[in-house]
């Protein structure tokens, strides 16, 4: 059965430090996701990609993050400084189109900024 | 802003009882979706629900959806230890895709 696969699968870095988080979403999916969920709390959306562009992002996706797919297979989250309130589990996503349906999530790449 | 809220917050039941957790939200929905999560681990997706629907079944998994009062059931017929895990409702608003998780119900099946 087809997965999201994300890596690497933890990741230790000082803050300042750039990051990027690595996801390969289903293969004939459109839709591309990135949440994130603080230990101990709620999953938070951060921001949908659809046809090359962010088609939504929350208020916590700001200018220190970005998403870029940089070939047919890959969808990756930037974080350019990281900061210590960064540490959490990120999680990407996929869905075969924006709307009633299933976005299946990927294994996570738990961050931990010191 | 919509959110999905489960209840209980936590739900300890012994092998073969069944498991109930219900989940509110807010706003109108397109679909209302249950996951898992093992400690610690990745989201496993269990099953969708649509805002048509009022009732899916899967395996030991029953959810109901009632849209008038705006909330959801998630049943698990007789549990077993390994479905020890925290369970999330997510929903999303009709003209978005994008999900809001309620806070989740942690179930520990004792053998």
């Amino acid at each position: 059965e087809p997965e999201v696969t994300q890596t690497p699968s933890h990741q230790v870095t000082q803050m300042g430090q750039e990051v990027i988080l690595r996801c390969v979403p289903i293969s004939n999916h459109l839709y591309f996701y990135w949440y994130r969920q603080i230990l101990g709390q709620k999953v938070e959306f951060l921001v949908s990609f659809y046809n090359n562009e962010i088609s939504e992002k929350s208020e916590i996706f700001d200018d220190q993050f970005s998403v870029e797919r940089p070939d047919g297979s890959n969808f990756t989250l930037k974080i350019r400084s990281t900061k210590l309130e960064d540490s959490a589990m990120y999680f990407c996503a996929s869905s075969r189109t924006s709307d009633q349906e299933t976005q299946y999530f990927g294994p996570g790449t738990r961050l931990l900024v010191l | 802003s919509q959110q999905g809220e489960e209840d209980p917050q936590a739900l300890s039941i012994q092998e073969g009882e069944n498991a109930t957790m219900n989940c509110s939200y807010k706003t109108s929905i397109n679909n209302l979706q249950w996951y898992r999560q093992n400690s610690g681990r990745g989201l496993v997706h269990l099953i969708l629900i649509r805002s048509n629907e009022r009732e899916k079944h899967s395996g030991r998994l029953r959810v109901t959806l009632d849209t008038s009062k705006k909330s959801s059931s998630l049943l698990i017929t007789a549990s077993r230890a390994a479905d020890t895990a925290s369970y999330f409702c997510a929903t999303d608003a009709v003209g978005y895709s994008t999900l809001t998780f309620g806070k989740g119900t942690m179930l520990l099946v004792s053998p």
